[in-house]
C-alpha cells in the first residue's frame, strides 16, 4: 500500500527566502506525482504534475523534481512571499490511477 | 462561476441523522471523486465514479454511500452520521486523458460537523 510523507508539518520563513518542501512515497511504481496548494475555505489547486518519466517541472517561481528510486519528490519556491503562505500537498498516483496524499505542509512566510 | 461547487459549505449535524453533500460540475469531466480530509492527515478517497453507469468504494467507504444522478452531479451521504465523520469533505473531476496525465480538480470543500 502507498504512503506519502511530508515533513515538516510545518514551516516558517522570511519573505524572499527560498522554500523547499519534501515529499517522499514508499511506492516506486508511480504513474505521476502532484504538487497541490491548499488555502483556507477553498479547494485544492494543482501547481505541478510530473510524470514518472521526467526528472523536474518547471512553472514560474516553482520548481518540482522526481526521484523515483529513492521515493522523493522536492517542491521549490523561489524568492517567496506572504502569497505564498498556504498548505502545500503532494500526491503520488499508482497502480488503479488512484491518488494517495501526504499529510500537507503548512507554510507561513512572514513579510 | 466556480467549475466545481459543493453545497452547502458547512454544516451541523447530530450523531445518527442522515445527511447529503452535494457536487455539481461544469468542466464536462466523465470521472468524479469524494475525499475527506482529516487535521494534519491527507485527503483519503471514499468513493468515485468514472462515468453515470460506474460506482467504485475508496479506501474508506465504510459510513458512506453515493449517487451520481448525471454527468455533472455527484452526491455523498452519511446514512446514519457518527461523531469521527466530522472532517472537511471535497469533491474532485478530472477528464480521462490517459492514465499518468490526469489532474484533478477540486471544489472549496463542504466543512462537516457532527455533534
Amino acid at each position: 500500500k502507498q504512503e506519502v510523507t511530508q515533513i515538516p508539518a510545518a514551516l516558517s520563513v522570511p519573505e524572499g527566502e527560498n522554500l523547499v518542501l519534501n515529499c517522499s512515497f514508499t511506492d516506486s511504481a508511480i504513474y505521476n506525482l502532484q504538487w497541490f496548494r491548499q488555502d483556507p475555505g477553498k479547494g485544492l489547486t494543482s501547481l505541478l504534475l510530473i510524470q514518472s518519466s521526467q526528472r523536474e517541472q518547471t512553472s514560474g517561481r516553482l520548481n518540482a523534481s522526481l526521484d523515483k528510486s529513492s521515493g522523493r519528490s522536492t517542491l521549490y519556491i523561489a524568492a517567496s512571499q506572504p502569497g505564498d503562505s498556504a498548505t502545500y500537498l503532494c500526491a503520488a498516483r499508482a497502480a488503479g490511477n488512484k491518488l494517495t496524499f501526504g499529510g500537507g505542509t503548512r507554510v507561513l512566510v512572514k513579510p | 462561476d466556480a467549475d466545481v461547487t459543493q453545497t452547502p459549505r458547512n454544516r451541523i449535524t447530530k450523531t445518527g441523522k442522515r445527511i447529503m453533500l452535494e457536487c455539481s460540475q461544469t468542466k464536462g469531466h466523465d470521472r468524479m471523486y469524494w475525499y475527506r480530509q482529516d487535521p494534519g492527515l491527507g485527503l483519503r478517497l471514499i468513493y468515485y465514479s468514472f462515468d453515470v453507469k460506474d460506482i467504485n468504494k475508496g479506501e474508506i467507504s465504510d459510513g458512506y454511500s453515493v449517487s451520481r444522478q448525471a454527468q455533472a452531479k455527484f452526491s455523498l451521504s452519511l446514512e446514519s452520521a457518527i461523531p469521527n465523520q466530522t472532517a472537511l469533505y471535497f469533491c474532485a473531476t478530472s477528464d480521462a486523458t490517459g492514465i499518468g496525465q490526469e489532474t484533478q480538480y477540486f471544489g472549496p470543500g463542504t466543512r462537516l460537523l457532527v455533534l
